[in-house]
């Protein structure tokens, strides 16, 4: 089983709509959570950190669950600019902080 | 801002030529890694640093060398480059402190062997 799963997508939405992704972890030894944005042949780069209280950052939500293993990202109001890939990331900061990315889920979002 | 920056963008090297990639950061970050991020593949760790001189193995070492002579500096060596290592090379940096840091990335290195 790998370490962090989800689903590649595509996703195609359109604008103005809520999509949201979910992924799954096995290593319970993870202690924390990002999710970044990588556009194509780009770097990655931070989106937000997930909390287990779950947090907001304008249209976008993240949800931890730890007993279930999965993070989850909610995108509202989708703009043309959020097409991307999302990586879901887990952190082992136990030890060496090492982390395991998700092979990412393709968003496009059309006019 | 931290400020990642690998030397090349863009790299064409021939088979069996060794090959450096060279990765400097300004943000006097302990923790420092190599990835190489393929299609269907995602990112996968080569090799880490949590200190200068220091070096451990990431999910796919074989074939890669590093060196952290300087706290700044974090270079991965192809020690015989092969078509198979063809790829995009990223560089990352970690700070100090315990959980929720996320890392930063340089821009990639697209390295072509042919």
């Amino acid at each position: 089983r790998k370490e962090v799963e989800q689903d590649p997508g595509p996703f195609n939405v359109p604008e103005g709509a809520t999509v949201a992704f979910n992924c799954t972890y096995s290593n319970s030894a993870s202690q924390s959570f990002f999710w970044y944005r990588q556009d194509c042949r780009k770097e990655p780069k931070l989106l937000m950190s997930v909390y287990s209280s779950g947090n907001e950052d304008g249209r976008f939500t993240a949800q931890l669950n730890r007993a279930s293993q999965y993070i989850s990202l909610l995108i509202r109001d989708s703009k043309l600019s959020d097409s991307a890939t999302y990586l879901c990331v887990a952190q082992r900061t136990s030890g060496y902080s090492t982390l395991t990315f998700g092979k990412g889920t393709m968003l496009l979002v059309s006019p | 801002d931290v400020k990642v920056t690998q030397s090349s963008r863009y790299l064409v090297k021939r088979t069996g030529e060794k090959v450096f990639l060279e990765c400097v950061q300004d943000m006097d970050h302990e923790n420092m890694f190599w990835y190489r991020q393929d299609p269907g593949l995602g990112l996968r760790l080569i090799y880490f640093s949590y200190d200068v001189k220091m070096k451990e193995k990431g999910d796919i070492p074989e074939g890669y060398s590093v060196s952290r002579e300087k706290k700044e500096r974090f270079s991965l060596i192809l020690e015989s480059a092969s078509t198979n290592q063809t790829s995009m090379y990223l560089c990352a940096t970690l700070g100090p402190g315990s959980g929720n840091q996320p890392q930063h990335f340089g821009d990639g290195t697209r390295l072509s062997i042919l």
